[in-house]
């Protein structure tokens, strides 16, 4: 059964960085990819970018490129976010969601959630 | 980039109710790569629907999706009261973006 849970609540000051943890288990950790997806207050799901732990080489939604470095460290089948220069406009809950499930070929949808990690930017 | 816009907005139907939701992608893409999710308030997403039209385990044949190059549907075909929710498309696959359509809300009427 696999399992993703992420880091706890988040406040932070406009202008600094927040990273969020996604802790695995189950399954297979380095094959599959981990996805970033943010839900703004009220808003629509948003694709931020993933990686591949296997490989080490992350994709990033155009939007963020810049700001955002997704990571991986295949030891503790762990996944993590960081995202700098925060502004009041990121203030969301930021979702880790792993590949993995209902495959074709190299290509699954997210078949697993974590719980969100509520990010708030405010001075 | 491809770009998915879901319609309506907002569905507001009575349980018993057939629901129709559209998305609509701005290029073809694979049917193998379209996915449906319900999302619950406070509640992360559930993935649906895979490959355009396979269901995931559990979900109740009351769900089904259909189409092909650009234009996709999920269908509930009566409404039960736990179907009320935010239901989005996305697209995935080998070459990100792995985009989401904005969402149809439905309703209770």
């Amino acid at each position: 059964q696999v399992q993703l849970v992420q880091s706890g609540a988040e406040v932070k000051n406009p202008g600094s960085s927040v990273k969020v943890s996604c802790k695995t288990s189950g399954g297979t950790f380095n094959i599959y990819a981990i996805n970033w997806v943010r839900q703004a207050p009220g808003q629509g799901l948003e694709w931020m970018g993933g990686i591949i732990p296997m490989y080490g080489t992350s994709s990033y939604a155009q939007q963020f490129q810049g700001r955002v470095t997704i990571t991986a460290d295949e030891s503790t089948t762990t996944a993590y976010m960081e995202l700098s220069s925060l502004r009041s406009e990121d203030t969301a809950i930021y979702y880790c969601a792993r590949e993995g499930k209902y495959c074709s070929g190299s290509s699954c949808p997210c078949g697993y959630w974590g719980q969100g990690t509520p990010v708030t930017v405010s001075s | 980039e491809i770009v998915l816009t879901q319609s309506p907005g907002t569905l507001s139907l009575s349980p018993g109710e057939r629901a129709t939701l559209s998305c609509r992608t701005s290029q073809r893409i694979f049917s193998s790569y379209l996915a449906w999710y319900q999302q619950k308030p406070g509640q992360a997403p559930r993935l649906l629907i895979y490959g355009t039209s396979t269901r995931a385990a559990g979900i109740p044949d009351r769900f089904s999706g259909s189409g092909s190059g650009t234009d996709f549907t999920l269908t509930i075909s009566s409404l039960e009261p736990e179907d009320f929710a935010v239901y989005y498309c996305q697209k995935y696959g080998d070459s990100p973006p792995k985009t989401f359509g904005q969402g149809t809300k439905v309703e209770l009427k």
